[in-house]
């Protein structure tokens, strides 16, 4: 089975603090993703990569950078928390193909910024 | 606004019941993806459509595309507690291989 497997399930931070969110999948996929999840507003996409040091902005990047060095890590950074940045965030990844974009996504992490 | 609206954003249904939850989007769908959440876990893949027209079916869940692809609808039969969780969807607008979800509907199902 495919695995995408983050880090931490749960942190607390502190107002200003660095924040370093980890993914890592095992089926050499191509494309990695950062949502995050907020209620009545869905899943929405910060950050994707397609490839080793290849970015592309989603639909929310303001207060994120993201890193991928190797094809199998994805990482979601939050230079200096702040509270609104609370949520759940969940990583995903796939094999792109005109035929089927069928995200495999980790467990999730949930940020609490204080 | 939301490019993918899902409807209702609740639902609590007695065991037993059937439901519906419904995807609509004012553009033409490439590929629409029902996912299934327990609360504060990942999202678990259930299925994709593709054609218009397009049904698919796993276990007592059937999800159907329509014909101009810019609806979907995911219909539960005979639900149980198990069913019980947040149903999302999930599309490729642009053909690019992201995917944009809808809001989320909450699902509570009562013994």
């Amino acid at each position: 089975d495919v695995k995408v497997t983050q880090s931490s399930r749960y942190l607390v931070k502190r107002t200003g603090e660095k924040v370093f969110l980890e993914c890592v999948q095992d089926m050499d996929h191509e494309n990695m993703f950062w949502y995050r999840q907020d209620p009545g507003l869905g899943l929405r996409l910060i950050y994707f990569s397609y490839d080793v040091k290849m970015k592309e902005k989603g639909d929310i990047p303001e207060g994120y950078s993201v890193s991928r060095e190797k094809k199998e890590r994805f990482s979601l950074i939050l230079e200096s928390a702040s509270t609104n940045q609370t949520s759940m965030y969940l990583c995903a990844s796939n094999e792109f193909d005109s035929g089927a974009n069928v995200l495999t996504f980790g467990a999730g992490s949930r940020l609490t910024v204080l | 606004s939301q490019e993918l609206e899902q409807s209702p954003q609740s639902l609590i249904v007695q065991e037993g019941k059937n439901l519906t939850i419904n995807c609509t989007s004012s553009k033409t769908l490439y590929g629409l993806y029902w996912y299934k959440q327990k609360y504060g876990e990942g999202l678990i893949f259930l299925m994709m459509l593709q054609k218009g027209g397009e049904e698919k079916s796993h276990e007592k869940i059937t999800a159907k595309l329509d014909e101009k692809k810019q609806q979907s609808s995911l219909h539960i039969t005979a639900s149980q507690p198990s069913h019980a969780g947040i149903y999302l969807c999930g599309a490729d607008l642009r053909n690019t291989g992201k995917l944009i979800f809808g809001q989320g509907t909450t699902l509570q199902v009562k013994p």
